[in-house]
């Protein structure tokens, strides 16, 4: 299956600081790209979806000041959660999708953000 | 709104006992139905898409089958190795989002 890259696979960050987290499809162009959020225990939350070049389209009761997403190419996606705080602490997923809106998307091994 | 229901939330089998995981869904237009592997502290891994009705896709010891229901996941002879959450998500005719089940946590004991 096509390879997503998602780095750091884990990072540890202060309360009040960013995080910058990767998402990059290696082998394909991902047209589209999306954001999850884990809970342990419990199922992919998404948070927001993201076209090659256009704002994301971001879920209800995510805060799209506080988790900015940026697709500048058909490659890369960033997702920097800014100002985090330790109810931020999750693991974070992303997915990267081709081609017609039925095509599998294939997800990134994720990101463990703990905030302290 | 698309819901997706998966039972059992956790199933323990010992190596070799077969066994299914069900996927109940309601959405308007099925686009179609996903079936993923995640194993702890990793992204969900690709397993099938199924798109119609009466649909069934095999892969070594797992074969997916669809109706305008649900959806099951049979597991044949499982090994310890086959130990992981499954996940179910379908998406709708309208939209390029999946919406996910809670998943059922597979552990096969030797």
């Amino acid at each position: 299956g096509a390879v997503v890259s998602q780095h750091p696979s884990w990072v540890i960050c202060k309360s009040g600081t960013s995080v910058k987290i990767e998402c990059r499809s290696l082998d394909f162009q991902a047209t589209t790209m999306f954001w999850y959020r884990q809970f342990p225990k419990q199922s992919l939350m998404l948070m927001a979806t993201s076209n090659e070049g256009s704002k994301a389209t971001y879920e209800q009761g995510v805060e799209k000041d506080k988790f900015l997403i940026n697709h500048a190419s058909l490659t890369l996606s960033t997702l920097t959660v800014t100002s985090a705080h330790p109810e931020d602490s999750s693991f974070y997923i992303c997915s990267a999708r081709w081609g017609a809106q039925n095509t599998e998307a294939f997800f990134g091994q994720g990101t463990r953000l703990t905030v302290v | 709104e698309d819901q997706v229901t998966q039972s059992p939330e956790a199933l323990r089998l010992q190596e070799g006992e077969s066994s299914s995981l069900n996927c109940s869904y309601t959405v308007s237009g099925l686009r179609g139905l996903f079936w993923y592997r995640q194993d702890p502290g990793k992204g969900p891994e690709f397993l099938f898409t199924l798109y119609s009705a009466g649909e069934e896709k095999e892969k070594e010891r797992l074969k997916a089958t669809l109706t305008k229901k649900e959806s099951f996941l049979h597991i044949t002879a499982p090994k310890p190795e086959d130990s992981a959450t499954y996940l179910c998500a379908v998406q709708e005719t309208s939209g390029s989002r999946l919406t996910f089940g809670e998943g059922t946590q597979l552990t096969v004991n030797p």
